[in-house]
């Protein structure tokens, strides 16, 4: 399966600061990025996606791109204990065309009140 | 408007038996996805299908695993002979195209005793 690393973490900042989420992947074909979120005992759920190099900004959430790089981030400013979670790196597989997502392990991230 | 239907939410299944996972995507979507994920693991893809076809089936074990998405009706995952390493959370997800992000379902908790 094609490669996407995320540093496991867990990753913990204070209530009100901001987190910054990591991936990196190895297909240079993928076009398609995605960030997760998925709760303990829960299914994911999308909270963000990007397709062009640069920045996406929705709400307190910036998704950042470098293909050269193949690099992906997430920034989640103002953090709140609700984000308490773990995020998951999504890339669609770009060579076969077929497109499917294949997943990052997650970082978890804990937000400390 | 319902999301990704899966059931059960949870199965038992003692070793041999046969397990049959169901999914039923989105309205309006065609595509489905199947992954598992293992405690403190990440998703793992197996199979992505199409009404009546199997587009990507590269991450199914090659034995006792098999997956439709029938012209009617729901997917299915079924399982072979389970075993006790079968035992995991399998996540279906659909989408209206594969460039889109996923929606998932609630999952299906197999444990094989």
């Amino acid at each position: 399966q094609k490669e996407v690393e995320q540093n496991s973490g867990p990753l913990s900042v204070p209530e009100g600061a901001i987190a910054s989420l990591n991936c990196t992947y190895s297909d240079r074909g993928s076009q398609s990025f995605f960030w997760y979120r998925q709760y303990s005992g829960k299914s994911p759920e999308l909270i963000m996606f990007i397709y062009s190099n640069g920045d996406k900004e929705d709400g307190r959430f910036t998704a950042q791109l470098n293909k050269a790089s193949q690099y992906v981030s997430l920034l989640i400013r103002d953090s709140q204990p609700s984000d308490s979670a773990t995020y998951l790196c999504a890339v669609n597989e770009g060579q076969t065309g077929a497109n499917n997502l294949f997943f990052g392990t997650g970082t978890r991230l804990t937000v400390i009140p | 408007n319902a999301g990704v239907m899966q059931n059960p939410r949870h199965l038992v299944r003692r070793r041999g038996q046969e397990a049959r996972l169901r999914c039923s995507p989105m309205k309006g979507h065609s595509h489905v996805y199947w992954y598992r994920q293992l405690p403190e693991e990440g998703l793992k893809f197996m199979v992505y299908l199409q009404k009546e076809n199997i587009i990507d089936e590269s991450g199914m074990p090659k034995e006792r695993f098999s997956a439709e998405f029938p012209k009617e009706g729901p997917s299915i995952l079924r399982i072979q002979q389970v075993v006790r390493g079968d035992s995991a959370a399998y996540f279906c997800a659909s989408s209206r195209s594969p460039f889109d992000g996923y929606t998932f379902g609630s999952g299906t908790r197999l444990t094989v005793v």
